[in-house]
Formats: structure tokens, sequence, C-alpha cells
């Protein structure tokens, strides 16, 4: 049981260069996030999606897309990229609904992202 | 304006004694949900403990337990018996809208001293 797994775990960028980031869950959850986290600040949403083929947009979009076309992987592209996307990006899924349970976010590993 | 805050960066707790991390949020939805993350430094984010906004009893889970006060937008976290593998960043989060979106504190960090 995999949960969620995010590729690559580490990733070193020159300015400029494009890249992408790969969360594939195998719990058939509907709800899928891309958050980034910096020191100090928590973990920030950048996009989102409540299922296949939507995408929206979260806190810290700039800079960034997503694509979901299929329920269980979510896609997050650098189209050009800058020393501030430096980060630790985390992936997550969660079925949603209205029990409590449901509510809870699984995350993956985290991706380490360094822009030079 | 800041959702979810955690005023307490870092804190040194003794082994075996107990800690409180507190969280403060701000919402004006009347259906909400909060949430403690626990993040060791190997990077994981684990989750701990959930509240609901009408949920009438403090959530409780083995050693960790929410103390949640409605009225005063406060669900601190209060860690038992701390152990050395304690040691960790915990995040408060809430949940709020119809997308299960959560909303993240800065974190704090507790050392657990032998």
């Amino acid at each position: 049981n995999a949960g969620v797994t995010q590729t690559p775990k580490f990733r070193v960028l020159k300015t400029g260069q494009s890249m992408t980031l790969l969360c594939a869950q195998d719990m058939n959850h509907e709800y899928m996030y891309w958050y980034r986290q910096d020191p100090g600040m928590g973990l920030r949403l950048i996009h989102y999606s409540v299922g296949e083929g939507t995408t929206a947009k979260g806190e810290v979009p700039d800079g960034y897309n997503v694509s979901r076309l299929k329920k269980q992987n979510f896609l997050l592209g650098l189209e050009s990229a800058a020393p501030s996307q430096t980060s630790v990006y985390f992936c997550a899924s969660s079925t949603g609904g209205l029990s409590s349970g449901a509510n809870v976010l699984t995350f993956g590993a985290g991706s380490r992202l360094t822009v030079l | 304006a800041q959702k979810i805050t955690q005023t307490q960066p870092g804190m040194f707790v003794q082994e075996k004694e107990a800690v409180t991390l507190d969280c403060t949020y701000d919402t004006s939805d009347p259906s909400y949900g909060l949430f403690w993350y626990k993040q060791p430094s190997s990077g994981e984010m684990i989750f701990l403990i959930y509240q609901g906004s009408y949920d009438q009893q403090n959530a409780t889970e083995g050693r960790y337990s929410l103390n949640f006060q409605k009225a005063r937008k406060s669900a601190n976290l209060v860690i038992s018996a701390s152990q050395l593998g304690d040691s960790a960043m915990y995040f408060c989060a809430m949940r709020e809208g119809p997308d299960y979106k959560l909303s993240f504190g800065a974190g704090t960090t507790v050392t657990v001293r032998a």
C-alpha cells in the first residue's frame, strides 16, 4: 500500500529551466493538493484539485501550473524556475466528505527542489 | 490575515513531562475542522489528531489531546508523558470551505530532553 508517492525526491535546476513534479496516489482519493514548505512559514497551498480534470488555485499559485488528467495523478509544473521556488514540495490527497476521518490529508514524502 | 497562529517557534520539554502547544485560528465559517500534524526530522507529515467545530468533546488520541476552546478560537495540542521520539516540528491546521484544503500555521519545534 504505497499511499502518496512523489517523484523526484530531489532536483537541482538552473534559473529558467522547466520541470514537472509527479504525485501519484493509489487510494482512489478525489481531492489532491500541492503545498510548498519554507522555513518559518509552514505549508502553503499552491494548487489543488477536487476531481479528475479539475484544478484550482491556492494561496501561492504564481509560477506554477498543474494538471489532473487521471484521478490518481496530480502534476505540478514549473515553466521557468526561479530561485524563489527553492523549497520542499508536498503532495497530499483526501477523500473529502463530511465525516471527520474523510477530511484527513495523506501526504507524500516531499520533493526538495533547489533552483540556482 | 493569518488564519492559523502558532506563537511558540520552539519549546523544550523534559522526558515524561507534558507539553502544551498553542494554536489560535481565525474563521467566520461555522463549520470547520482543526488538525495537528507532526513532522520529524525525516520530513514526513504525520497526522495526529482532529477536532470538528461541532464536536462537543475534546479529541484524544493516545498521548495526544486537543484542548478546544471554541469561544477563544484556540485548539491547543497537549502531549502527555513526552518521549524522545516526540522531538519534531508540530503544525496546527484548519479546514474550512467545501474543498477540504488545509491552512497551516508556521509550526512549533519541540525538543524532548532526557
